[in-house]
C-alpha cells in the first residue's frame, strides 16, 4: 500500500532562516507525483509544490524548493528566508495511481511549521 | 474569480440527524473530492467524483453519501449512521490530469449538539 510519512510533528526556525520539512513516501509504482501544501490556522489548504516522479529536475516556486531523492524515496520541503506567514502546517501528498483516480492523494499527518521573529 | 466554495463554514448536528455540507466550484474542474480532517491529523478521503453522475467510495466512505448531478457541485451528506461526525471537511476540486493539483474550498467545521 502506499504511504506518506512526516516524522517531524513540529519545528521551529528563526525568520530569515531557511527550514527544511521531511517527506518520505512507499510506493511499488513506477509514475507518481509529490505534492506540498500548507494550512494556517484558518483551514484551507493552499497548493505551493509539485513533483513527478520522471522530473530530472527538483521543483522551485519563489521561496520554496523541493529536495527529491528518488533512491531515498524522499521528498523534503525547503523554505528558504522564513517569513512569520510561513507558520502554519505543512502537508506532504502523494498521488494513487492505484486508486483509479488520476489525481487521488494520500497525505501524511502533517508538520507544524513556527516562525519566530 | 474562480474558486471553491464551501457552505456553511460551522455547522451543527443533532443526534439522529442527517446534514448537508455544500461544495460548489467554478474552475470547470472534472473532478471533485471530499476529505475529512480530525485535530492533529491529515486529510481522509471520504468520496470522490471524477465525472457527472460517477461518484466513488474513499477509505472512510461509511456514513456518507454524495451526489454529482452537476459538474459544479458535489454536495456531501453526513447520515445518522456516522456516529463519530465532529470534523474539519474539505472540498477540493481538480482537472483530471496527472499532475494537477487539487484546489481546496475554506472548508466546513461540523460538531455535534
Amino acid at each position: 500500500a502506499q504511504k506518506i510519512t512526516q516524522t517531524q510533528p513540529g519545528m521551529f526556525v528563526q525568520e530569515k532562516e531557511a527550514v527544511t520539512l521531511d517527506c518520505t513516501y512507499d510506493t511499488s509504482d513506477q509514475s507518481y507525483g509529490l505534492f506540498w501544501y500548507k494550512q494556517p490556522s484558518s483551514g484551507e489548504m493552499i497548493f505551493l509544490i509539485y513533483q513527478g516522479s520522471y522530473d530530472e529536475q527538483n521543483a522551485t516556486e519563489g521561496r520554496y524548493s523541493l529536495n527529491f531523492q528518488k533512491a531515498r524515496k524522499s521528498a523534503n520541503l525547503v523554505i528558504s528566508a522564513s517569513q512569520l506567514g510561513d507558520s502554519a502546517m505543512y502537508f506532504c501528498a502523494m498521488r494513487d495511481f492505484y486508486g483509479g483516480a488520476t489525481n487521488k492523494l494520500i497525505f501524511g499527518t502533517g508538520t507544524l511549521l513556527a516562525v519566530q521573529p | 474569480d474562480g474558486g471553491i466554495t464551501q457552505s456553511p463554514k460551522y455547522l451543527f448536528r443533532k443526534e439522529g440527524q442527517n446534514v448537508t455540507l455544500s461544495c460548489e466550484q467554478n474552475l470547470n474542474h472534472d473532478a471533485m473530492y471530499w476529505y475529512r480532517q480530525d485535530p492533529g491529523q491529515g486529510l481522509r478521503l471520504i468520496y470522490y467524483s471524477q465525472i457527472v453522475n460517477d461518484f466513488q467510495k474513499g477509505d472512510i466512505a461509511e456514513g456518507y453519501s454524495v451526489s454529482r448531478e452537476k459538474k459544479e457541485s458535489f454536495p456531501l451528506t453526513v447520515t445518522s449512521a456516522q456516529k463519530n461526525p465532529t470534523a474539519f471537511y474539505l472540498c477540493a476540486s481538480s482537472q483530471d490530469r496527472e499532475g494537477q493539483p487539487q484546489h481546496f474550498g475554506d472548508g466546513t467545521r461540523l460538531s455535534i449538539l
